[in-house]
């Protein structure tokens, strides 16, 4: 089975503090995405890295996956209350199948 | 991205009643489609793979009397939840692979079910 672990799964901080989510697994990934989830509606995809070593950047994300694609990274730098939200890794299977990590809520106080 | 309609964003039922939610691909159309479900501040759980013309594919612990999934159309995939309980209370989502590259997962605005 599959899996993503993501970390942390809750962070508060102050605006414009920087702050890293992890997501890690065991197996390789074809590409993994970000995606980011506002209360009460669906995930909106941030980003999809799909070659190893890769980093993008949104704005103020960075993304990047790992070289040997089973871990990424996302990190924000200063923090804005408006990024407030939860973020959660996905990866696509070589089964066709996309599946999460458990998400990091992350809180960004004024 | 993909553009997917859900409907309806809210429904509250009585239990023993059965909920139908639809999920639509509006700008192609979806072979495949996915239905997840998302618990309180929990990630999101793949429930089955809606495919179209043949039956779906349910993951492990999920009921497929319980949970119904008719994919009649390249644009249309329905959930039914059959008999609801309060404990079937839940975020459901539906989502398709963009039309490119078939990389990424685009979703619906989500379901969200309340059982009473």
């Amino acid at each position: 089975t599959q899996l993503l672990e993501q970390s942390p799964q809750f962070l508060s901080i102050q605006e414009g503090e920087n702050l890293t989510v992890y997501c890690n697994s065991s197996s390789v990934f074809s590409s993994l995405q970000w995606y980011r989830q506002e209360p009460g509606e669906g995930p909106v995809l941030l980003v999809t890295v799909v070659t190893g070593g890769e980093v993008k950047k949104l704005k103020r994300l960075t993304f990047q996956f790992g070289d040997a694609r089973k871990d990424s990274s996302l990190h924000i730098t200063a923090a804005q209350p408006g990024d407030t939200g939860l973020y959660l890794c996905a990866g696509r299977t070589g089964g066709f199948k996309t599946i999460f990590g458990a998400g990091t809520r992350l809180f960004v106080k004024a | 991205g993909a553009v997917v309609s859900q409907h309806p964003s809210r429904v509250i039922c009585k239990s023993g009643t059965s909920v139908k939610i639809e999920c639509r691909s509006l700008d192609f159309q979806a072979t495949t489609m996915f239905w997840y479900r998302q618990f309180p501040k929990q990630s999101l759980m793949l429930m089955a793979t809606s495919n179209e013309g043949s039956k779906a594919t349910y993951e492990q612990g999920v009921e497929k009397d319980k949970f119904l999934i008719n994919h009649a159309s390249l644009t249309l995939s329905t959930l039914t939840v059959t008999s609801a309980h309060p404990e079937d209370s839940s975020f459901y989502i539906c989502s398709v692979y963009g039309p490119t590259g078939n990389t990424e997962a685009f979703f619906g605005q989500g379901t969200r079910l309340t059982v009473v």
